[in-house]
C-alpha cells in the first residue's frame, strides 16, 4: 500500500511561536491531501483540503490565517500553524488522497503531536 | 445534509463476534471505507466497498447495501487488540471523504 510521512512526529512549542508540519507521499504522487485534527476522545475533524498548485480549500470556522497551508509539489504539503496558543495542542494528522486505482483511497501519516506550552 | 450514523461506543467478549453498523446519507456515492484507529495513532484501511455485498478479509468482512444506505463491519475471534475505535467514511459525489464520528469497540476478557 501506499505510504505517508509526517515530520516531527511530536512537537512541543512556546505560546506565541509558529510551527511547521510536512505531510509527505512516499511512493506516489497526491494531487489532493487533507489535513485533520483530532482532540483526546473526539473525532478526526476536517481542518483543510490541499490541492497541488493550488489554494487550500478550509472547513468552516478554520482561520485560514492561523492555518498556513502550502502544497508545492505532488509530495509535499505542509501546515503551518502560527502564533501557536495552548488551545492549539492536538493531534494533527495529513492524508494523501491515491487517484491511481480509482478508489479514491486516503493513506494517513502517522499524526503529529503539538503541545504549546 | 450529509449525515453518517454509527452507535459510539460497543463492548465485545475476547473470541466472540461482533458487528458495527454505519447508515449514511450523503449526495451522491462513489464508495465506503471503513478505518480503524488505535488511540493516539492515525487512522488505518480495512476494507472498502463499492458495490453491494460483502468483502471478507481474514477475521474483519464489510457489507455494503446501496439502496438501503447501510454498511457493517464484521469482527470474527476478536483479539484484545481490536479494541480500537472503528471509523465509517463515505465518498461522495464531489469525491469527498465524509467521516462518521467513530464507533469506540471495547473488547473485555
Amino acid at each position: 500500500g501506499a505510504v505517508v510521512s509526517q515530520h516531527p512526529s511530536w512537537v512541543i512549542c512556546k505560546s506565541g511561536t509558529s510551527v511547521k508540519i510536512e505531510c509527505r507521499s512516499l511512493d506516489f504522487q497526491a494531487t489532493t491531501m487533507f489535513w485533520y485534527r483530532q482532540f483526546p476522545k473526539q473525532s478526526l475533524m476536517l481542518m483543510a483540503t490541499s490541492n497541488e498548485g493550488s489554494k487550500a480549500t478550509y472547513e468552516q470556522g478554520v482561520e485560514k490565517d492561523k492555518f498556513l497551508i502550502n502544497h508545492a509539489s505532488l509530495t509535499l504539503s505542509t501546515l503551518t500553524v502560527t502564533s501557536a496558543h495552548p488551545e492549539d495542542s492536538s493531534f494533527y494528522i495529513c492524508s494523501a488522497r491515491d487517484e491511481r486505482e480509482g478508489t479514491y483511497e486516503q493513506y494517513f501519516g502517522p499524526g503529529t503531536r503539538l503541545t504549546v506550552t | 445534509g450529509q449525515n453518517i450514523d454509527q452507535p459510539t461506543e460497543m463492548t465485545a467478549t475476547e473470541g466472540a463476534i461482533v458487528q458495527i453498523n454505519c447508515t449514511y446519507q450523503t449526495s451522491g456515492f462513489n464508495g465506503l471505507f471503513w478505518y480503524q484507529q488505535h488511540a493516539g495513532e492515525a487512522p488505518t484501511f480495512l476494507s472498502y466497498n463499492v458495490l453491494d455485498g460483502l468483502e471478507e478479509k481474514g477475521r474483519f468482512s464489510s457489507f455494503l447495501s446501496r439502496s438501503k444506505g447501510y454498511s457493517y463491519l464484521l469482527l470474527k475471534e476478536l483479539q484484545m487488540k481490536d479494541s480500537a475505535s472503528y471509523l465509517c467514511a463515505v465518498i461522495d459525489s464531489n469525491y469527498q471523504l465524509i467521516w462518521g464520528a467513530g464507533t469506540k469497540l471495547i473488547i473485555k476478557p
